[in-house]
């Protein structure tokens, strides 16, 4: 049973707010909600990570609904940089022992000029 | 800053040849991954490494090997190259951020099986 569920793609124009939504109905209170994007012929890139309420950084902001099974990442005024695979993952938070985060398929966002 | 080297960025190899992909990472973090990524599809974990000399295996380890010799390398080993895993290995590391954790990846070695 997959823990998370993204759309597998979606598009916006340049200069657009893109925002990826993330279903993890089954998400532990341990847990805590990362994202990562992957631009072609590279490897995943942190974005932002949270557990909780808003969670905001210079790239990215993260809004986690109240009962935390949802979640959306959201960009604001999209560039072609910006077009890539968005993961969405939950794991269990670790504190100093090694931890493996698992990649779905996650969204291919499509930005067009 | 910190980078992590794959090497080689292409390889191509015979059906049945064993092949070796290596990483390197001056981040020196203490764990390390490599993860399997086929074609339009999510990562798959195959090995990883706490600390030096450590493996532990991923749900996709059969059909391959691993080595921590040294903190900064973390080396994978193909022990017979199938068609059916031609793929872009990723080497990741990963350092404890506050209370959580976050991963830094190469750009993968991308395997060719003829």
């Amino acid at each position: 049973l997959a823990k998370t569920t993204q759309p597998p793609s979606m598009e916006a124009y340049e200069g657009q707010e893109v925002n990826v939504s993330c279903s993890h109905t089954n998400i532990a209170t341990s847990e805590y909600i990362y994202w990562y994007r992957q631009v072609p012929h590279q490897g995943p890139q942190f974005i932002i990570q949270g557990y909780k309420d808003y969670v905001v950084n210079e790239v990215a902001s993260l809004f986690i609904s109240a009962d935390r099974k949802l979640s959306t990442l959201s960009l604001p005024w999209v560039s072609l940089r910006d077009a890539a695979v968005y993961y969405c993952i939950v794991t269990v938070l670790t504190r100093g022992f090694a931890s493996a985060l698992t990649f779905g398929s996650g969204t291919k966002v499509i930005v067009l000029p | 800053g910190g980078i992590i080297t794959q090497t080689p960025k292409f390889l191509i190899g015979q059906e049945g040849q064993k092949l070796t992909l290596k990483c390197q990472q001056n981040f020196n973090h203490d764990t390390m991954y490599w993860y399997r990524q086929d074609s339009g599809k999510g990562l798959r974990l195959i090995y990883y490494s706490i600390t030096e000399n450590d493996l532990q295996k991923g749900d996709l380890s059969e059909g391959y090997d691993a080595s921590r010799e040294k903190k900064s390398s973390f080396s994978l080993t193909v022990t017979s190259a199938q068609k059916n895993e031609m793929a872009v290995f990723l080497c990741a590391s990963s350092t404890p951020w506050g209370d959580a954790e976050t991963l830094y990846f190469g750009s993968g070695t991308r395997l060719t099986v003829l």
